[in-house]
């Protein structure tokens, strides 16, 4: 089975700091990658997902990610948070042709302004 | 255009009590789900269906039953509702799998108190 792993469980930041957050996952098939976002009170939304192709993927609101194959990771990125975007993101990965999505523990970020 | 709608949003239940979780989804998706969330273990899978009548266990299904009788409509029963089943459920639904190209639609979720 597949399995997850965000080792920042939260992370403070200042306004316009750069963010990168770290997703590592275990599986050694072909993956179908996807960061989610949380926003304090609402419902998980997707913020960008990787099927295929380049490798470096953007999203909603400035953030990118990129894969890399050989460290099993798909890291977050954004060159300049903002205090809008204090939320929970959860990394989730999907084995390609299987009908379960594994979500990571999930990273709280707060923004100070 | 309502998306996907969770009855109810909060619930308290004693030990034993059983109670039905309602997902609605008005977007004609094959594939629903549900996940619970916890602090500290992110959301996790306790079943999903591919379509009417078919459906399956995800990573935590045990104390937890569902039925797909129509498109719509992905209830989950808490057949006698334990301490530990203290959560936030989650329903979640998408066109043709998790693995195509269209997202997971979550709903607002039920924050469920077993006491």
């Amino acid at each position: 089975a597949q399995s997850v792993s965000q080792h920042n469980h939260h992370v403070i930041l200042s306004e316009a700091a750069s963010l990168e957050l770290g997703c590592n996952y275990s599986y050694g098939g072909t993956v179908n990658l996807f960061w989610y976002v949380q926003y304090p009170g609402q419902h998980l939304q997707l913020l960008l997902k990787y099927f295929s192709g380049d490798p470096l993927v953007k999203g909603i609101k400035g953030f990118e990610a990129e894969f890399i194959k050989s460290k099993f990771s798909f890291n977050l990125r954004k060159p300049s948070v903002q205090w809008s975007d204090t939320a929970e993101y959860f990394c989730a990965v999907n084995a390609r042709g299987a009908n379960n999505l594994f979500f990571g523990t999930g990273t709280r970020l707060t923004v100070i302004p | 255009n309502a998306g996907v709608t969770q009855t109810p949003k909060f619930q308290v239940l004693k030990t034993g009590q059983s109670m039905t979780l309602q997902c609605a989804q008005d977007m004609n998706h094959e594939y629903m789900s549900w996940y619970r969330q916890d602090p500290g273990m992110g959301l996790r899978l306790i079943h999903y269906s591919v379509g009417a009548g078919i459906t399956d266990q995800g990573e935590v299904p045990n104390g937890y039953n569902v039925s797909r009788s129509t498109t719509e409509d992905f209830p989950l029963r808490l057949l006698s509702a334990a301490p530990s089943q203290t959560s936030v459920y989650f329903c979640a639904s998408t066109d043709v799998g998790v693995g195509g190209n269209s997202p997971l639609h979550f709903g607002n979720g039920t924050r469920l108190t077993v006491t």
